[in-house]
Parts: structure tokens; C-alpha cells; sequence
């Protein structure tokens, strides 16, 4: 079936360095990406989100990039920050609404003073 | 925050109990979510509400109801609840923009810890 998935699970990275996620999709017909961040023993928080009409979108310190050819999605943070330790999620989706979100597992982002 | 609460936010049960979790929401929003969230399978979509008394499945809804008799309160009830159901479940707010039925854009309340022994 159609799946979202990571290339890696973790990711370890020096403070103030950038911080960049991976996430493969599956689904061609997918137009909506999302991502989303959380935080241990709480709700993901949505980030950033993409259309497929767009390559890339910024937002602060952080930037997602579509690649539609080899449906691939990735997330950059930029100067990452202690806060920034979590676990991050990609999500694929189109207009049928929120309720056909595919959420991917994860990537956990630590980040090492 | 979108003024979404959980209730309760951990509880041990035993297997062949009900279980009800509820979701109160504060900001009027017409569509609500239940997902299930476990290790290596992501956050699953278990029921979801588009109205007062408007309800439909997701993909894990077996074992599971739902019900919202009025706009800031989706309940989810495990009739009878089993150890496969011990998980982590989040309850989503969508916010609807113009001209679309609603985005992808969820906010989630802070998760309730279900174990049933």
C-alpha cells in the first residue's frame, strides 16, 4: 500500500549547525506535505507545510524541500538550538482533507551541545 | 495552543473494561481527530468528527467508538478494552481556511496514555 517513510530513524548534530530530515513518499498522486516536531510527552506541532506546485517553502530557520521527480521530501533547520531536539514527522495528503493524512514514523533530531 | 484539552490524560485499565477519552475543544472548530500513535507505525487515524452527530471511520477503528452530541466534545470509547489497545491517543483540532473543507494542518491536544493490562 501506499506508505510515507524516513531514510534514517536518528539524526545527531552539533548545536548551531544545520539539521537536515529526510522523508521518502510513495504516493504520486499525494499534492500536501507536512511536517510536524514533537517534543517528549507532548502533541506533534505542525511546522511547515508544501504543495506539490511549489519546490521549496520557507519559514523561520526552517525550510522544506520538495523533489516531485523522486518523490522525495526534506525539512532544513537551520543553526539548530537545543530546543530544536525532537522528533520530527512528514505527512503526505491531498484535498480530500486532513483525514487522509499519511503520517511517516519519525526521525528523532538530538542535538549535542 | 487551539484550546484543546484531554481528559484523562493517563489511566490503567483492565482488559475487558470500557474505556471513554474525552476531547474538549474551546475554539468552535467543526472537524476533530482521534489518532492512536505506537512505535513503528506512525499516528493512525482511529474515527473523526465533521459535525455535531457526524462521525466516520479511520483506518484502525475496529474495537473503537466514537461520539460527539455537541461541537467541543469528541469522545472515543473502547467498549471492551484489550492489551493491543494500550497506546498513546491524540485527539486533533483542523482549521478550516476559506474556500477549502479543511487542511492538513492538525493541532493536537497533549496525548492521553492508555495501558490495559
Amino acid at each position: 500500500g501506499e506508505s510515507v517513510g524516513l531514510h534514517l530513524p536518528t539524526l545527531s548534530v552539533q548545536e548551531g549547525d544545520n539539521s537536515i530530515i529526510n522523508c521518502a513518499y510513495s504516493n504520486s498522486a499525494s499534492d500536501y506535505f507536512i511536517w510536524y516536531k514533537q517534543e517528549s510527552g507532548k502533541g506533534p506541532q505542525f511546522i511547515i507545510d508544501i504543495r506539490s506546485n511549489m519546490d521549496k517553502r520557507q519559514g523561520q530557520r526552517v525550510t522544506v524541500l520538495l523533489n516531485k521527480t523522486v518523490k522525495h521530501l526534506s525539512l532544513q533547520i537551520a543553526a539548530t538550538q537545543p530546543g530544536d531536539s525532537a522528533v520530527y514527522f512528514c505527512a503526505e495528503g491531498g484535498d480530500q482533507g486532513a483525514q487522509k493524512l499519511v503520517f511517516g514514523q519519525g526521525t528523532r533530531l538530538t542535538i549535542n551541545p | 495552543d487551539a484550546g484543546i484539552t484531554q481528559s484523562p490524560r493517563h489511566k490503567v485499565t483492565e482488559t475487558g473494561t470500557p474505556v471513554t477519552l474525552r476531547c474538549h475543544q474551546t475554539e468552535n472548530h467543526r472537524y476533530m481527530y482521534w489518532y492512536r500513535q505506537d512505535p513503528g507505525h506512525g499516528l493512525r487515524l482511529i474515527h473523526y468528527s465533521y459535525g455535531v452527530k457526524d462521525t466516520d471511520k479511520g483506518e484502525v477503528s475496529d474495537g473503537y467508538s466514537v461520539s460527539r452530541s455537541k461541537t467541543e466534545d469528541f469522545l472515543l470509547t473502547l467498549e471492551s478494552a484489550t492489551s493491543s489497545q494500550t497506546s498513546v491517543y491524540f485527539c486533533a483540532i483542523s482549521v478550516r481556511l476559506a474556500g477549502r473543507t479543511n487542511t492538513g494542518e492538525l493541532f493536537f491536544g497533549e496525548g492521553s496514555r492508555l495501558t490495559v493490562l
